[in-house]
């Protein structure tokens, strides 16, 4: 049971590339998210999908995109990387009440 | 506004003392509050959840409070080891724990010292 797993771990892009961050949880967990992690705050909403099949934005989707592949995989792509998107983004998902959210072990993005 | 805030930003403390990490909220429906452990360079792991009717809840070392009323809840950390430095997050809850209803506070950095 690996939890949740998140690739790749490290990523240097240079500004306009684009890249996919890939999500997969073992734990049959309807609810996956994505977060981005800035210093000096909390974790941010970029997208969640409650279900198969089904995305919705979070706080901070703009410049992102996101697939919930199957009930397994979450997807999150960066069509044209900016710096300000240099930042930790973690998968998350959780299983059913009391809804306790699971963290992958996160992919560090530096756009220069 | 819904709003989570954690006191103190960080903390050092002496290895073998206790400590006390605070967290206000202003989020309303509450549904629960977690407390979360992050290791530098890792993910956030779950140390406890409550739910409003919960009161107190432990983990080993870990204990944390929650008062509903006054919308606090503190961690407390017993006799802390050197492996209890990390960063220490308060989530809460809103309404039917949709994923757009988690309110995450920017957490207490917590090192601990021989």
């Amino acid at each position: 049971n690996a939890g949740v797993t998140q690739t790749p771990k490290f990523q240097v892009l240079k500004t306009g590339q684009s890249m996919t961050l890939q999500c997969a949880q073992d734990m049959n967990h309807n609810s996956m998210y994505w977060y981005r992690q800035d210093p000096g705050m909390g974790l941010r909403l970029i997208y969640y999908s409650a279900s198969e099949g089904t995305t919705d934005k979070g706080e901070v989707p703009n410049g992102y995109n996101v697939s919930r592949l199957n009930k397994r995989e979450f997807s999150l792509r960066l069509e044209s990387a900016a710096p300000s998107q240099t930042s930790v983004y973690f998968c998350a998902s959780n299983k059913d009440a009391p809804y306790e959210q699971y963290f992958g072990p996160g992919t560090r993005l530096t756009v220069t | 506004k819904n709003q989570v805030e954690q006191s103190p930003q960080s903390l050092i403390i002496l290895e073998g003392k206790n400590c006390t990490l605070q967290c206000n909220y202003t989020v309303s429906p509450f549904s629960n509050l977690r407390w979360y452990k992050q290791d530098t360079g890792r993910g956030p792991v779950s140390l406890t959840i409550m739910t409003f009717s919960e009161n107190t809840k432990s983990n080993g070392r870990y204990t944390a409070t929650l008062d509903a009323d006054t919308k606090q809840s503190s961690l407390h950390i017993t006799a802390s080891q050197l492996s209890d430095s990390a960063s220490y997050i308060c989530v809460v809850s809103a309404g039917q724990d949709t994923g757009n209803q988690f309110y995450f506070g920017t957490g207490t950095s917590l090192t601990v010292i021989p």
